[in-house]
């Protein structure tokens, strides 16, 4: 089955400054990544996917990227804000097969 | 859109006890429904996939007859936690996934935090 891992688990950037989580999976087959966002005690949110036909995909301050070559994607997020303080999961899946995530980041913006 | 509504939001009650949490799908039709099981600081832990109108797929480890899963239409799921222990606390989040295509992204509902007492 599909195997996901990401990186770093812990992440701390200075408010205004970019964060980069990477992610890489082990199934040639995976052709949906999507990016969730959770906060504590809360929902994971959707906040960003990319399908195998692209390479990156742009929402304001949050790109992914995706090589599917190297099997690797992305999350980029320029000018952090505190509320972009969050744990970030990223996943893969092909068709209609259920998501794998991966362990998760913990973003944590200073001001 | 794509809103999943789960509820309760928090469950406290005490060991032997049967817990019931439902997910609906309020504005589109889910065929599929996922219940995932959350550690303190953990990634998301699947325990089974509901389909509407068949039997759920349990992932291994996860006890079928401890967790009875039903998909009555396509907006609903419930996930009952059948006698109860402690060691069953957790936060317990469902999510639904869009009939339409392949591909489609999963929503979830806010969580259930279950304590067993």
């Amino acid at each position: 089955g599909e195997n996901v891992e990401q990186h770093p688990s812990t992440l701390s950037v200075q408010e205004g400054d970019s964060a980069v989580i990477k992610c890489t999976y082990s199934d040639s087959a995976s052709n949906y990544f999507p990016w969730y966002k959770q906060e504590l005690g809360k929902r994971p949110q959707l906040i960003i996917d990319i399908r195998s036909n692209v390479g990156e995909k742009k929402d304001q301050r949050i790109a992914v990227t995706l090589n599917k070559t190297a099997k690797h994607f992305s999350l980029h997020i320029t000018e952090t804000q505190p509320e972009d303080s969050a744990v970030y999961f990223c996943a893969a899946s092909s068709g209609y097969s259920t998501l794998t995530f991966g362990k998760g980041t913990m973003l944590l913006v200073s001001p | 859109g794509a809103v999943v509504s789960q509820h309760p939001s928090w469950v406290i009650c005490k060991s032997g006890t049967s817990v019931k949490i439902e997910c609906r799908s309020l504005d589109f039709q889910a065929t599929t429904m996922f219940w995932y099981r959350q550690f303190p600081k953990q990634s998301l832990m699947l325990m089974a996939t509901s389909n509407e109108g068949s039997k759920a797929t349990y992932e291994q480890g996860v006890e079928k007859d401890k967790f009875l899963i039903n998909h009555a239409s396509l907006t609903l799921s419930t996930l009952t936690v059948t006698s109860a222990h402690p060691e069953d606390s957790s936060f317990y989040i469902c999510s639904a996934r869009d009939r339409g295509g392949k591909n489609q992204p999963q929503h979830f509902g806010d969580g259930t935090r279950l304590s067993i007492l």
